[in-house]
């Protein structure tokens, strides 16, 4: 089975611009989360989506939003970038399962670089 | 805010030796964990999980150790290899919570 996916690997913006960043998860799994990976601050939730809907979300301004597709492809959009949005943005999915945790599986990352 | 933290930033061992990663987290509700290593430029990967009402769980080479008493988590790998080299990383979960919380990461360096 393929992994999750994540297109594009690298981006460079300029401030201001905005971005959209692109997860496939693994085929079967529904759920779709995403994190913003920096230096300083490590791991961060950004939001959850499950079945097209947001089901979570972490404490980021609402230049960050998202979406998820019928199947069940995500993106994530980036508006007014500013430099302190450089960043590893990871996705992960998870399988469906009737417990109350999922295992989570990341993709390889988009790396982000703002100038 | 509830969140969750490593001890060591950095751990250097020598190969073939046990490593241990720790971990404390702070939101006493908390009643899953999970261990992730991480290498240059690849997402997470997932490496053990346990939930609150066991206090161990075995993997291949690997250990988790879970203190609720005192809100601390570890991670043990026995003979440790080269490959091991990687970021770890621990998270957490709760139903309250409903996504994971990450560590900052323990950086583990193995010299041959």
């Amino acid at each position: 089975k393929a992994g999750v996916t994540q297109t594009p690997r690298y981006l460079i913006k300029t401030r201001g611009q905005q971005v959209t960043l692109s997860c496939s998860p693994i085929s079967g799994h529904r759920s779709v989360s995403w994190y913003q990976q920096t230096p300083g601050q490590g791991l961060q939730f950004l939001f959850e989506y499950f079945s097209e809907t947001q089901r979570n979300k972490g404490n980021f301004p609402g230049r960050f939003s998202g979406r998820q597709f019928s199947n069940s492809r995500s993106e994530m959009n980036v508006s007014t970038l500013e430099l302190g949005d450089s960043a590893l943005y990871l996705c992960a999915s998870s399988p469906p399962s009737g417990g109350a945790y999922n295992e989570q599986f990341f993709g390889p990352g988009t790396r982000l670089t703002v100038l | 805010g509830e969140s969750v933290g490593l001890h060591l930033p950095t751990l250097s061992v020598q190969e073939g030796d046990n490593s241990i990663i720790n971990c404390a987290y702070s939101n006493s509700a908390s009643d899953y964990f999970i261990w992730y290593k991480q290498e240059s430029g690849k997402g997470p990967q997932f490496i053990i999980d346990i939930r609150s009402n066991m206090d161990k769980r075995q993997g291949q080479r690997v250990t988790v150790l879970l203190n609720k008493t005192v809100k601390h988590l570890s991670l043990q790998i026995a003979a440790t290899q080269p490959g091991d080299s990687a970021v770890y990383f621990c998270a957490e979960n709760s139903r309250s919570q409903g996504n994971l919380i990450f560590g900052k990461g323990t950086k583990l360096s193995v010299k041959p």
